[in-house]
């Protein structure tokens, strides 16, 4: 079986500040892919960032990096000087090799971002 | 148009009544799935299906049906449709290649 934890239900910050959300994993199989997906308030889902597990190299795009760590099963989001339009809901998915028929989702972060 | 549409995107319907959400994607993908997404809980899988002939049921299959029309069409069904169903439906796709997935624009369905 496999399992995707976001332990922080809510966060808010003021804007520009830097925010990180947290992503723990379970899966047995080696072979696995981390996601990341943005719904913002108008409801629809939006892709950010796959990552396979054998590559655990830290990414960036512009005010978003991704630090994968396999050592603690831990997929983590940072947004650095984080802005209005980032307030939304975040959700981090796993699919494993196993069980590559499903998509498992974490029960997701609301996040608001304060003027 | 966008590659994976649902209809209805809102839908209010009454206890006991048959309800079908509609999905069709434009992106060829293999693999279309259903999910419910309800506050605090994430999504959860209800049912998902590799081709026309191949339908498996999710976490939480009690209480709805599908139908894989077509490679493009994937169908979901309440039979009879009660008030803790009320939630938002995804349809996704997915190629067999690729596992990234990509998601409707969702269906609010409200039973009262």
């Amino acid at each position: 079986a496999q399992k995707v934890t976001q332990a922080q239900t809510e966060i808010s910050v003021v804007e520009k500040e830097d925010v990180t959300l947290d992503c723990v994993y379970e899966t047995r199989d080696t072979t696995y892919y981390l996601f990341w997906y943005k719904q913002p308030p108008s409801g629809e889902l939006v892709f950010l960032i796959r990552r396979n597990s054998f590559d655990e190299q830290n990414e960036i795009s512009g005010r978003y990096s991704w630090n994968f760590q396999k050592s603690t099963s831990s997929f983590n989001f940072t947004i650095t000087a984080s802005q209005v339009v980032d307030s939304a809901v975040y959700f981090c998915a796993l699919i494993s090799s196993g069980s590559a028929r499903q998509l498992t989702f974490g029960s997701g972060t609301q996040l608001t971002v304060l003027p | 148009d966008a590659d994976v549409t649902q209809t209805p995107r809102n839908r209010i319907t009454k206890t006991g009544k048959r309800i079908m959400l509609e999905c069709s994607q434009t992106k060829g993908h293999d693999r279309m799935y259903w999910y419910r997404q309800d506050p605090g809980l994430g999504l959860r899988l209800i049912y998902y299906s590799f081709d026309v002939k191949d339908i498996n049921k999710g976490e939480i299959s009690d209480g709805y049906s599908v139908s894989r029309q077509a490679q493009a069409k994937f169908s979901l069904s309440l039979e009879s449709a009660i008030p803790n169903q009320t939630a938002l439906y995804f349809c996704a796709t997915r190629d067999r290649g690729d596992t990234e997935a990509f998601f409707g624009q969702g269906t609010r369905l409200t039973v009262v």
